[in-house]
């Protein structure tokens, strides 16, 4: 079974540009695993930032986008808000089984 | 806007079976470019995708490796809705469960569901 791996926390400066990935396993992400990102505060449900690879959803932020490098998904935020700050999950396709991450905690400091 | 609203029991008894179901409003279970999600969260095992159910033709369903022998997600075209059954369940099963469309962009307000006797 295919593992999701995530940094496990990474700190970005108020106005700075901080780069989240999302790697698997199986060898590298590619389109093909119709990426997903989402974003979670505290004690709040799960909220799509990012849907295959780098299509933002029509509420999501233009600072948000969506990338593959270096055989990972990636998700870019520039332009850090304190208000980004939470923790950002990632989700791939294997096959027609998707999987998540095990989550970045974003400290916007 | 899609418009989910879950509903099931918040306790279950060990070795019994979880169920939950979504009712959708604002598009059809059997859409033909529709999928139908079931996630759980738990700070044990983080967020985990459970499952979802399609219609192209026939129906269709997915189960995560972690649960497939033991999970069925099921749609009711009659009252627009699916739902989740879950067999077996342990103290290990405690966590909140959601529905969600299959871009994910639309969730259910979540359940917490406690598996204990």
């Amino acid at each position: 079974q295919a593992v999701v791996t995530q940094e496990p926390s990474l700190t970005v400066s108020p106005g700075g540009t901080v780069t989240l990935t999302c790697g698997s396993s199986t060898g590298a992400v590619t389109s093909g695993h119709y990426p997903y990102w989402f974003q979670q505060r505290p004690g709040q449900a799960p909220r799509a930032l990012i849907f295959d690879t780098n299509n933002r959803y029509s509420s999501t932020p233009s600072r948000f986008s969506g990338s593959l490098l270096g055989g990972k998904a990636a998700l870019t935020l520039s332009d850090a808000q304190p208000d980004d700050e939470a923790e950002y999950y990632c989700l791939l396709f294997h096959s027609t089984i998707a999987m998540y991450g095990g989550g970045t905690k974003l400290t916007v400091l | 806007q899609v418009h989910l609203q879950q509903s099931g029991p918040g306790l279950v008894k060990p070795s019994q079976t979880l169920s939950l179901t979504c009712v959708i409003s604002g598009d059809s279970v059997s859409g033909n470019s529709a999928a139908w999600n079931w996630i759980r969260q738990s700070p044990s095992r983080g967020l985990e995708w459970l499952g979802w159910t399609y219609f192209r033709s026939k129906w269709y369903n997915d189960y995560a490796v972690s649960v497939r022998s033991r999970i069925a997600i099921n749609a009711d075209t009659s009252k627009n809705q699916f739902s989740l059954q879950l067999n077996s369940v342990t103290p290990e099963d405690t966590a909140v469960y959601y529905c969600a469309t299959r871009r994910f962009d639309s969730w259910g307000q979540g359940t917490l569901v406690t598996v204990s006797s």
